[in-house]
């Protein structure tokens, strides 16, 4: 069991907008600006899309946002492209000077 | 360009100790708020942070694998070494190894490597 909670997966047709949750607690991600969000396509290295909860790096395309609510953070993907396709997992910075990551969500494009 | 390589054995025999090294070029790790990073992913679980060390000689580790790991960083030669002793086949994964920025984010990662634990 993954300290961060993600749905297993989500889908979405080209064009449309999807939301991937990241639910934590008041000792993570309630507690900190932290958040981080990747993208990991199977056999390449994961990349940062989203840090502080919702800044992107450089290079980082701006269908790409992040936000917070309470415990619990969220990815929104949109105007969603095919090269989309790939997991995401969320990343948190917690009270006990560690990091804890969320379960990841397989991203399908329909 | 930021490039992190990680390299060691692929099969380790259970008890043994693993002995991973991380090989990076284009940044230091004498840098203020720099630090370099093991992560691994079980198959089909969730990615889970090991060790990071820092700039300063800082280290932290996950509790449930602080009294296996070490991990040690030789600036000269851009290499981070991660030791795990008592190695079970629960510690097959693939290891990646990663680049920190402060306690924000982990923004460039290795790979990855595979290491299987079994008799």
């Amino acid at each position: 069991q993954s300290a961060l909670t993600q749905p297993a997966s989500v889908s979405g047709s080209p064009g449309q907008s999807i939301t991937i949750s990241c639910s934590g607690t008041s000792s993570d991600v309630g507690s900190y600006n932290l958040v981080s969000w990747y993208q990991h396509h199977p056999g390449q290295a994961p990349k940062l899309i989203i840090y502080d909860g919702s800044k992107r790096p450089s290079g980082v395309s701006n269908r790409f946002s992040g936000s917070k609510s309470a415990n619990t953070a969220a990815l929104t993907i949109s105007g969603l492209q095919a090269e989309d396709e790939a997991d995401y997992f969320c990343c948190s910075y917690s009270s006990i000077s560690t990091w804890v990551f969320g379960g990841g969500t397989k991203v399908t494009v329909l | 360009q930021i490039t992190l390589k990680e390299s060691g054995p692929t099969l380790v025999k259970p008890t043994q100790t693993l002995t991973l090294t991380c090989t990076f070029s284009g940044f230091s790790l004498t840098t203020s708020g720099v630090g370099v990073g093991w992560i691994r992913q079980p198959p089909g679980k969730a990615v889970e942070w090991l060790a990071v060390i820092y700039w300063d000689e800082q280290v932290r580790y996950m509790s449930s694998v602080k009294s296996r790991v070490t991990i040690t960083k030789d600036n000269s030669k851009k290499q981070v070494v991660l030791t795990m002793t008592h190695m079970d086949p629960v510690d097959t994964a693939t290891y990646y190894c990663t680049k920190f920025l402060g306690m924000s984010r982990i923004d460039y990662w290795g790979q990855g490597t595979v290491v299987i634990v079994s008799s």
